[in-house]
């Protein structure tokens, strides 16, 4: 079946430290994938999205470029803000009735 | 504009009582509608779908029931709680593959 493995957090980084959030994905078809957020207490935001092989999804500084040769959908971001502390979850969608298969998400703290 | 409302935001429930979370979509129509729950330190896991009215696949077997009495709200219920039922509860929706998830708020369910 369909699954999503994000590296293992937590993660760690001083402000305006760049970021990659490691994901890769296992789907039948051509998946379109997505980056969710959770802030503390709160249910997740999509952060954003790529359809198809070599789109860029971006949003708030955040990039990730769906790599199919690579089945890959890292999350980077070039200098983080203590803002950006969350839960990060790696997702995506295949096939009928848009059901979305998510990562165990990581969890970055930015320390001022 | 499309919102998602989910109640309530906490709540802590004694073994073997019931239960009864509420998801009601505004602005939008035939959405599709999903419940996830998240554990403590783990990730989504969909419990359940509805793409109409009256219409629930349940993808993982437990004792906890969903039903979808009208076009944008969506129910879950439990006639008696297990300590494995705690976690937070997230509703979602979307229209159309690729449009991505709206996430409620979310219910962090604490069951003693």
């Amino acid at each position: 079946g369909d699954s999503v493995t994000q590296m293992e957090g937590p993660v760690t980084l001083s402000e305006e430290a760049c970021l990659t959030i490691n994901c890769t994905y296992t789907a039948t078809g051509y998946p379109s994938l997505f980056w969710y957020v959770q802030y503390p207490g709160e249910g997740l935001q999509l952060l954003l999205k790529a359809t198809k092989a070599d789109d860029k999804g971006s949003n708030k500084g955040f990039e990730a470029t769906y790599r199919k040769e690579t089945t890959s959908f890292h999350l980077e971001k070039g200098s983080v803000q203590v803002s950006d502390s969350a839960v990060y979850f790696c997702a995506l969608l295949s096939g009928g009735y848009q059901k979305v298969t998510f990562g165990t998400g990581t969890k970055l703290q930015v320390i001022p | 504009s499309q919102t998602i409302h989910q109640w309530p935001a906490t709540l802590v429930q004694p073994v073997g009582s019931p239960l009864s979370l509420e998801c009601t979509v505004e602005g939008t129509s035939n959405p599709n509608l999903y419940w996830y729950r998240q554990a403590a330190g783990r990730g989504l896991q969909l419990l359940f779908y509805s793409v109409g009215i009256g219409q629930i696949s349940s993808e993982v077997p437990q004792n906890l029931s969903a039903s979808r009495p009208q076009d944008r709200q969506f129910i879950l219920s439990s006639k008696k709680l297990l300590l494995s039922d705690s976690g937070f509860y997230l509703c979602a929706w979307t229209l159309e593959r690729d449009y991505g998830y709206t996430f409620g708020s979310g219910t962090r369910l604490t069951v003693v």
